[in-house]
């Protein structure tokens, strides 16, 4: 149980381009969604927390008009990188809590990104 | 700010020995702290929540502490494995229920 699944595993892009990332709990319900990054030989960073139905929030330094993120239903949260840089280029990683009032979070196998 | 650090960047062990690995956290206290397994390339694996109030918590060869005194958690792995060698993330609640994650130990058992 607790599976969490991401589409792409990975994708290319040109500069410029968006690109839209799928999260999905596959055998529970998640109220709650939060998307990482993760620079190579680094630790992951939390970019925005996600909630069923309501405003993604964001941290401190992540643009919200760059990182559009929505959690349409109990089941799905997508991140779309508008106008991508190569900067941008990096791992995302998300991870959902169960609805059921657990702490865990289960976190999904990440999506490569690369922007040339 | 609040910070989890895990220390030892890598850890290079024998098969069948115990590999224990810190994370220590300063400027706050995480109500749990949990445990992950992540490979190259690949999302972190959950493996144990321990929190604020439990002193330790096992699951098969696996053992994770909790002292608030030092602020610190240890993870243990007995009769460790070459398919143990992973990176291991230590990861503390925010107060939101997101996760501020350490850097990492990247552990090898050696056959």
């Amino acid at each position: 149980g607790a599976v969490v699944s991401q589409h792409p595993s990975w994708v290319i892009c040109k500069s410029g381009t968006s690109v839209k990332i799928e999260c999905r709990s596959l055998d529970f319900q998640a109220t709650t969604m939060f998307w990482y990054r993760q620079f190579p030989k680094q630790s992951l960073m939390l970019m925005a927390t996600s909630n069923e139905g309501s405003k993604a929030t964001y941290e401190q330094g992540v643009e919200k008009d760059k990182f559009l993120i929505n959690h349409a239903s109990l089941t799905l949260s997508t991140l779309t990188v508008t106008s991508a840089h190569p900067e941008d280029s990096s791992f995302y990683i998300c991870s959902a809590i169960s609805s059921g009032g657990t702490d865990t979070q289960y976190f999904g196998p990440g999506t490569r990104l690369t922007v040339l | 700010s609040q910070k989890i650090e895990q220390n030892s960047e890598a850890l290079n062990i024998q098969e069948g020995k115990t590999a224990t690995l810190t994370c220590n956290y300063t400027n706050y206290s995480p109500a749990y702290l949990q445990w992950y397994r992540q490979d190259p390339g690949r999302g972190p694996v959950f493996l144990l929540l321990i929190r604020e109030n439990e002193k330790e918590k096992r699951k098969e060869r696996l053992k994770v502490t909790f002292d608030t005194t030092l602020k610190q958690s240890l993870f243990h792995i007995t009769a460790s494995q070459p398919a143990d060698s992973a990176t291991y993330l230590c990861a503390g609640d925010t107060g939101r229920r997101a996760l501020t994650f350490g850097s990492g130990t990247r552990l090898q058992v050696q056959p």
